[in-house]
Formats: structure tokens, C-alpha cells, sequence
């Protein structure tokens, strides 16, 4: 069964580092998301890329943050200086349907600020 | 803005016995509603989804949901607790915009399974 990939699991990175977290989406998909959750928070919606370019995102996808599906098959999520606050699960997406209406998740990365 | 509330933190049932799980969502238009679950150390895993068909609807490993209305609800439930049930599930409405969909989450409930 096709599935949503990410990587690395977990990464560990300094305060003001780049960091860039890695999806492979399922392959006819058009749609494509980040979400985060921070711990004991609500899983949050980032972004949505469609048709190469941003769709939409939100309050928290400020500049330090960019998308990019570099070769047709990955989708990146680069933060550019790290914060301690930007520590959180981040789970790729990729959506079929309606406007990509049903989601299929990755099983998220762990983005560890020090 | 379209919203969810999961009423219960945390579920705990004993093995054999029915889940309730509830939510009730908040939406200017008629949404579409999904659960997903987590599982410790999984991704999100697309349990059902109601999108403006049938009221009642059916997913994986035996959870259902139905779509009512005039109680803005979307409960899910399941007959018989199986101990791999116990995970974290999420409640999700979509957002419509141009473009593509966006999903707002509910804060979530555990569910745990006693034996």
C-alpha cells in the first residue's frame, strides 16, 4: 500500500541552525501539507502546496519557513534559523480527493531545538 | 472559521466493552469530518470520513461515526474494545478554500483499553 514517508524520525539540531525535514509523498497525489504538533498541543496545520506553489498557510509559517518540491517526487520543509519553540512533531501530507480533501499522513518527524 | 471540540481528554474502557469517543465541530457551511488515529511512534491514519453522503459512517477496525446535524456532533463509536484500539484519536473538520483543503484538529482524546 502507498504511503507517506519522512525523514529523518528525529532530528536533533542548535538553536539558529537550518533544518530541513523531508517528505515523499504517494506518487499521484497533487496535494501536499505540513502540519506540526507540539507536545501536548493540537496538531496544527502550516502549510498547503498545490500546482507549485503555496496554496495557503498560516500565522505560524512566518519567512523562517519555506516549501519546495525540488524534483517532482520530494517536498521539503525548511526552517532557516531554528528556535527553541519550533521543537515539535512535523507531519508530512499528501491528498487526493476534493481538493485534496482526505489526507494521508507520514509518520512525522521529531524536530528537537537545543 | 471551521472548528472541533473533542469533549474528553481521555477515554479509558475495559476490553470487550463499547467506545464512545465524542466531538461536536463548528462550521459555517456543511463540512467534511473525519478521525484519525495515532498510535504511539505511528503516523495519522485515516479511521472514517464524512463528506455530505451518508449520515452514518463506517471505517477501519470496526469504528463508525454519525454526522448529526442538529447536534453539530460527529461521535465515533465502536461495538467491542480490542486492546489494540488503544491510541490517540483525533476529530478533524476540513477548512474549504481555494485551492486545496486545509484540516483543523481537535486536541485530541487517549483512549486506553483495560483488560
Amino acid at each position: 500500500e502507498p504511503e507517506v514517508t519522512q525523514t529523518p524520525s528525529h532530528q536533533v539540531t542548535q538553536m539558529g541552525q537550518e533544518v530541513i525535514l523531508r517528505c515523499v509523498p504517494i506518487s499521484n497525489h497533487l496535494y501536499f501539507y505540513w502540519y506540526r504538533q507540539i507536545l501536548g498541543q493540537k496538531v496544527e496545520f502550516l502549510v498547503s502546496f498545490y500546482n507549485n506553489e503555496i496554496s495557503e498557510k498560516s500565522e505560524i509559517f512566518d519567512d523562517q519557513f519555506s516549501v519546495e518540491r525540488p524534483d517532482g517526487s520530494n517536498f521539503t520543509l525548511k526552517i532557516r534559523s531554528t528556535k527553541l519553540e519550533d521543537s515539535a512533531m512535523y507531519f508530512c501530507a499528501s491528498g487526493v480527493g476534493e481538493r485534496g480533501a482526505e489526507a494521508f499522513f507520514g509518520q512525522g518527524t521529531r524536530l528537537t531545538v537545543v | 472559521a471551521q472548528s472541533v471540540t473533542q469533549l474528553d481528554s481521555h477515554v479509558s474502557v475495559s476490553e470487550g466493552t463499547p467506545v464512545l469517543l465524542r466531538c461536536n465541530y463548528s462550521s459555517s457551511y456543511s463540512p467534511s469530518l473525519f478521525w484519525y488515529v495515532q498510535h504511539p511512534n505511528k503516523g495519522l491514519q485515516l479511521l472514517l470520513k464524512y463528506t455530505s453522503a451518508a449520515t452514518l459512517v463506517k471505517g477501519i477496525n470496526g469504528f463508525e461515526a454519525e454526522f448529526k446535524k442538529s447536534e453539530t456532533s460527529f461521535h465515533l463509536t465502536k461495538p467491542s474494545a480490542h486492546m489494540s484500539d488503544a491510541a490517540e484519536y483525533f476529530c478533524v473538520v476540513s477548512d474549504r478554500f481555494q485551492g486545496a483543503q486545509k484540516l483543523v484538529f481537535g486536541q485530541g482524546t487517549r483512549l486506553t483499553i483495560n483488560p
